[in-house]
């Protein structure tokens, strides 16, 4: 049972190019979850996903970010434009359902921004 | 506004002694917490959670206290092992705003175990 696969592991892009990030969740889940970790800091909540819905993207930047989980494949992270700011590591959980249920996390994209 | 706060960035143990990793929270919406544990460019690995209603959870050589009326948690890794150098993660969950399922995380602390 393979885990929470990411891919691409490294991406660079230069200023104002887009990056898109993808994730499959472990086999069974359906909850998708993306954390954004700075340097330096912890991880952050960014967005909360379903198949097809968007349940809660209030950690996510109004602009320039975007994030969906179609009813067939990966969970993508879209971001536009990006800006040196964007440089971080990108991590995708999963879960079996909500509440007291473990997430278990991707092993991260890290993204670089030049 | 750091929710979760881990104020220790490193800390260094021999092998076979005890290492206490320690973490507090303001937001007393929380209900359940948990450890990760993370090495270099890796995803972070769920360690262990408690909720709320203990104050004490054990797993192996893994125990995770609690005090809410300190809004205080604490890792003890009793030996520890060289293998046990990484990054631990405290996190924290609630319904706050009426979620369950948003992770709150503190910075991290670079555990160091040396043989």
């Amino acid at each position: 049972n393979a885990g929470v696969m990411q891919n691409p592991r490294h991406l660079v892009r230069r200023r104002g190019q887009e990056a898109r990030l993808r994730c499959s969740p472990m086999k069974g889940h359906s909850h998708v979850y993306w954390y954004r970790q700075l340097p330096e800091e912890g991880l952050k909540f960014m967005v909360y996903l379903q198949k097809e819905n968007i349940i809660d993207e209030s950690g996510m930047p109004k602009e320039r970010f975007s994030a969906e989980f179609p009813k067939e494949g990966p969970s993508i992270l879209r971001i536009q434009q990006v800006v040196r700011g964007d440089s971080a590591a990108y991590f995708c959980a999963s879960s079996l359902s909500t509440g007291n249920t473990e997430a278990f996390f991707g092993q991260g994209t890290r993204l670089t921004v030049v | 506004d750091q929710q979760v706060k881990q104020n220790s960035p490193s800390l260094s143990v021999q092998e076979g002694r005890i290492s206490i990793l320690n973490c507090d929270y303001t937001n007393s919406m929380f209900d359940y917490f948990l450890w990760y544990k993370k090495y270099p460019a890796e995803g972070p690995t769920f360690l262990i959670s408690i909720s709320s209603i203990k104050d004490k959870n054990e797993d192996g050589r893994f125990t995770v206290f609690l005090n809410k009326s300190a809004k205080h948690l604490s890792l003890h890794i009793v030996p520890s092992q060289p293998g046990d150098s990484a990054v631990y993660f405290c996190a924290a969950r609630g319904y706050s705003g009426g979620s369950n399922y948003k992770l709150t995380f503190g910075k991290g602390t670079l555990l160091t175990v040396n043989p």
